[in-house]
């Protein structure tokens, strides 16, 4: 069975920092990766995703890495701002079935003015 | 588009109760699924369905049950309602493209209290 943790749980850095998300999975057979994020008292917002395939993906400040082998992930977010505040879940597909998805249980990210 | 919209936002229930949880998507597409966040955890998959007609069961199903009579509507049903299922309900749908990646999009919530 898929176990996928994400460390730390929570994270409060000051603004203007670079900061790295973690995320592990126990099999390594994934269809891809994906990062959300999670406002309180809202749904997920999808960030990035990566293909088994790939070793990373990149969208303005946020680069997410993949490294397979060793199931993980890692979610590098630059020159952090109050905005990006929010939990940060990352999920897994299995290959063996495309429709089952594993969340993270999250971390939770404050980034002080 | 108004996107993913599930009703209530917020409902108690008593112990034995039942109810339906609605979820309505105006993307057109083909995937829809219903996920479950307990506090301080991640979500879980409930039910999935990858067209009208045609659903399947999750990773934690025992206690639910779905429909999907219409591309659109995707409604998770609880019968007898028991305090282990107090949790937010979260409904996403996506498209399904071969070889490309796909982007679930998620409904607010409906946040269950069952007394």
């Amino acid at each position: 069975k898929q176990e996928v943790t994400q460390i730390p749980a929570a994270l409060s850095v000051p603004e203007g920092e670079n900061l790295v998300l973690n995320c592990s999975f126990t099999d390594s057979a994934i269809y891809n990766l994906q990062w959300f994020r999670q406002d309180p008292g809202k749904g997920l917002t999808s960030l990035l995703l990566i293909q088994s395939s790939q070793r990373e993906q990149t969208s303005g400040r946020l680069n997410a890495s993949l490294d397979k082998s060793s199931g993980r992930s890692t979610l590098y977010i630059a020159a952090s701002q109050p905005g990006d505040s929010a939990t940060y879940l990352c999920a897994v597909r299995r290959l063996d079935n495309f429709n089952k998805f594993y969340f993270g249980s999250g971390t939770k990210l404050n980034v002080k003015p | 588009n108004a996107g993913v919209t599930q009703t209530p936002k917020f409902r108690i229930l008593k112990i034995g109760q039942s109810m339906t949880l609605q979820c309505t998507q105006d993307m057109n597409h083909n995937y829809m699924y219903w996920y479950r966040q307990d506090p301080g955890m991640g979500l879980k998959l409930i039910y999935y369905s990858v067209g009208a007609g045609i659903t399947d069961k999750g990773e934690v199903p025992n206690g639910y049950n779905v429909s999907r009579s219409t591309t659109e509507d995707f409604p998770l049903r609880l019968e007898l309602a028991a305090p282990s299922q107090t949790s937010v309900y979260f409904c996403a749908s996506s498209n399904r493209l071969a070889g490309l990646g796909e982007t679930q999009y998620f409904g607010p919530g409906t946040r269950l209290l069952v007394l």
